[in-house]
Order: structure tokens, then C-alpha cells, then sequence
């Protein structure tokens, strides 16, 4: 049983293109994340989100945006991709009450070309 | 802003040898301070926490860490490393106070020697 997971794993796109990233929770989680994880390893918050307020990093171009069709998912969607944005994004999700224990999923890792 | 420093990139322990990896952490007040771990190609799953309290956290797979705040920092410590235990360790810190983010550090490898 999967407690977070994303789809899909691996994803190679070009320049330009609009891709969508999903992201699933069976834990009964009401707040959910979206994280980016560089060729560094560095990892850093790009969005936080529950079925009240959606809370966005300052840093996120706005070509990305969370979408949330229902309190289990949270997807990704990043339009005109570029170079810059390869990457592994890992989503999250914590309990209502305790945002700080965060469960991850797998992650997807993004190669744009 | 809150922050974190992980100042070593990578350590190679022998299998049965005690760990200690570095974290400090730049913050005004008390934080919430975390252990996350990354096996290759997983998530991150939490080793353990600190809110407050007793400054001596124990977690899963035989993992402790103990806040100081003397010194800023919430060292992870396990008195014998399995090879399983070769992965990525992440500290992260939180203002708390509703605050949902989670700021991490860098990050430090851990390699075993079998």
C-alpha cells in the first residue's frame, strides 16, 4: 500500500512543452507539497496546499501551478518548460495538525532536452 | 530566515562504527527540527524530530539526535551503521507556529564500508 505516489517516474520532454506531473495520497492527509530537488541534491518548498489555502514559494515561476482536484490529489502542471527546470519534484503530504511530519513520495525526475 | 547547514557533503564509515552527522541551524526562537532520510531513488521518510523537551530524540532503525542550543545545532548519532544505513540524510528545520514549510539542508551521503 503506497502512501504517497507520483506519476510519472521519470519524464524527458523539450523545450517548450507543457507537462503535468501527479501526485496521490491514501493517508487521509489534508495538506499536501510540492518540492524540487536540484542536481545538487538541494531540496527546497515549492507549494503547500489544503482545501483552504494554497501557499506559493515566492521563488516559483508562475509558469507552475498545483492543481487540486479533490483532497487526495495534487498535481503539477509546468508550462513552457525549460532546461532549468530538470529536476526531481517530490510531493508531500502531512496531517491536518501536524504539518511537520511530512510523508514523500517516490519523486519524478524531470529531464528537459 | 530560518536555515540549515549540513557542513559535510560526504562520509564513509565502516560497517559497526558509530555516526555522527553535523547539523546547525539558523533560527530566532525554538524550532522544529527534523531528520529525513533518502535511500537511492525513494522519497524521503522522517527518522525522527524535535519539538520540545527532552533534548535527547530517539528514532526509527536505532537513529538519535540531540538538540543544543548552546551550540545551534541537532547532531544525528547511531552507535553502530549498518550497510543498510548508506543513503542521503537530510536535517530540516521549522518555525513552527502553523508554519507548513520545511526548510532542508544540503544534505550529507553516507557511504558504508562493508
Amino acid at each position: 500500500d503506497t502512501a504517497v505516489s507520483q506519476t510519472p517516474k521519470y519524464l524527458v520532454t523539450q523545450m517548450g512543452n507543457d507537462k503535468s506531473i501527479k501526485c496521490e495520497q491514501n493517508l487521509g492527509h489534508d495538506t499536501m507539497y510540492w518540492y524540487k530537488q536540484d542536481s545538487k541534491k538541494f531540496l527546497k518548498i515549492m507549494f503547500s496546499y489544503n482545501n483552504k489555502e494554497l501557499i506559493i514559494n515566492e521563488t516559483v515561476p508562475n509558469r507552475f501551478s498545483p492543481k487540486s482536484p479533490d483532497k487526495a490529489h495534487l498535481n503539477l502542471h509546468i508550462n513552457s518548460l525549460e532546461l532549468g527546470d530538470s529536476a526531481v519534484y517530490f510531493c508531500a503530504s502531512s496531517q491536518a495538525g501536524n504539518p511537520y511530519e511530512q510523508y514523500f513520495g517516490p519523486g519524478t525526475r524531470l529531464t528537459v532536452t | 530566515a530560518q536555515s540549515v547547514t549540513q557542513p559535510d557533503i560526504h562520509i564513509t564509515v565502516s560497517e559497526g562504527a558509530s555516526l555522527e552527522l553535523r547539523c546547525n541551524y539558523s533560527y530566532g526562537a525554538t524550532p522544529y527540527l527534523f531528520w529525513y532520510v533518502q535511500s537511492p531513488g525513494q522519497g524521503l521518510q522522517l527518522l525522527l524530530k524535535y519539538f520540545s523537551g527532552d533534548t535527547l530524540v530517539q528514532g526509527i532503525k536505532g537513529f538519535e539526535a540531540e538538540f543544543k542550543r548552546s551550540q545551534s545545532s541537532f547532531n544525528l548519532r547511531k552507535p553502530s551503521v549498518h550497510w543498510s544505513d548508506a543513503a542521503e540524510y537530510f536535517c530540516a528545520v521549522s518555525s513552527g507556529a502553523g508554519s507548513y514549510q520545511l526548510t532542508f539542508g544540503k544534505g550529507t551521503k553516507l557511504s558504508v564500508i562493508p
